[in-house]
């Protein structure tokens, strides 16, 4: 079975500082990921997502996130925060085979942005 | 605007009670999931629908939770009994296919069970 770790679960940032939100996962196959955020009263939505090719994706708003293979990790980054980027961040995988339905979520990270 | 709703938005209910929660899906989304969410526990998978059929059921927590989806469209989640432990946001999801498709949300339903 598949399964996410997000390692942060609160992170506070003054406006226009460096985010980096960590995410692994536990999986043998190939795998599909994604990153997905929730703004304050708001549905989720989709950031950004890797299927194959160059492991680096650029997402809306500037959010860019980079596929190590070789860790397991799929961490989410932006060079400067505003604060509207406040918002929970969940990093999620599905395999690319059979059963490639099921997304697995993290546990999501809380982002405050100060102004 | 055609995206996912979900109805109640809010239900607060009675241990021992049943309730039903709805989803009407984007139109034309062959793949349904249901998903829960509890405070600091992220997202936990509850059920796949493709079409009608539910090939995956694996997530439900135990057998007062079933649900159903008709004409591969509106899909509801009853939970039978409820317990305190129920309380949660359960979010519904559609996608044009399973696999590699992006997931839509709604907004949820705030189940508080008292």
């Amino acid at each position: 079975a598949q399964s996410v770790s997000q390692h942060n679960h609160h992170v506070i940032l003054s406006e226009a500082a460096s985010l980096e939100l960590g995410c692994n996962y536990s999986y043998g196959g190939t795998v599909n990921l994604f990153w997905y955020v929730q703004y304050p009263g708001q549905h989720l939505q989709l950031l950004l997502k890797y299927f194959s090719g160059d492991p680096l994706v650029k997402g809306i708003k500037g959010f860019e996130a980079e596929f190590i293979k070789s860790k397991f990790s799929f961490n989410l980054r932006k060079p400067s925060v505003q604060w509207s980027d406040t918002a929970e961040y969940f990093c999620a995988v599905s395999s690319s085979g059979a059963g490639s339905y099921q997304l697995t979520f993290g546990k999501g990270t809380k982002l405050s942005v100060i102004p | 605007g055609a995206g996912v709703s979900q109805s109640p938005s809010n239900k607060v209910t009675e241990k021992g009670k049943d309730v039903e929660l709805r989803c009407d899906p984007i139109s034309g989304h062959t793949a349904l999931y249901w998903y829960r969410q509890s405070l600091g526990q992220g997202l936990e998978f509850l059920i796949y629908f493709q079409g009608n059929s539910a090939p995956d059921k694996s997530g439900l927590p135990s057998d007062r939770f079933s649900a159903e989806r008709t004409g591969g469209s509106v899909s509801t989640l009853t939970i039978q009994r409820t317990q305190q432990e129920d309380s949660a946001v359960y979010l519904c999801a559609s996608s044009l296919d399973r696999g590699r498709s992006p997931l839509h949300f709604g907004n949820g339903t705030r189940l508080t069970v008292t």
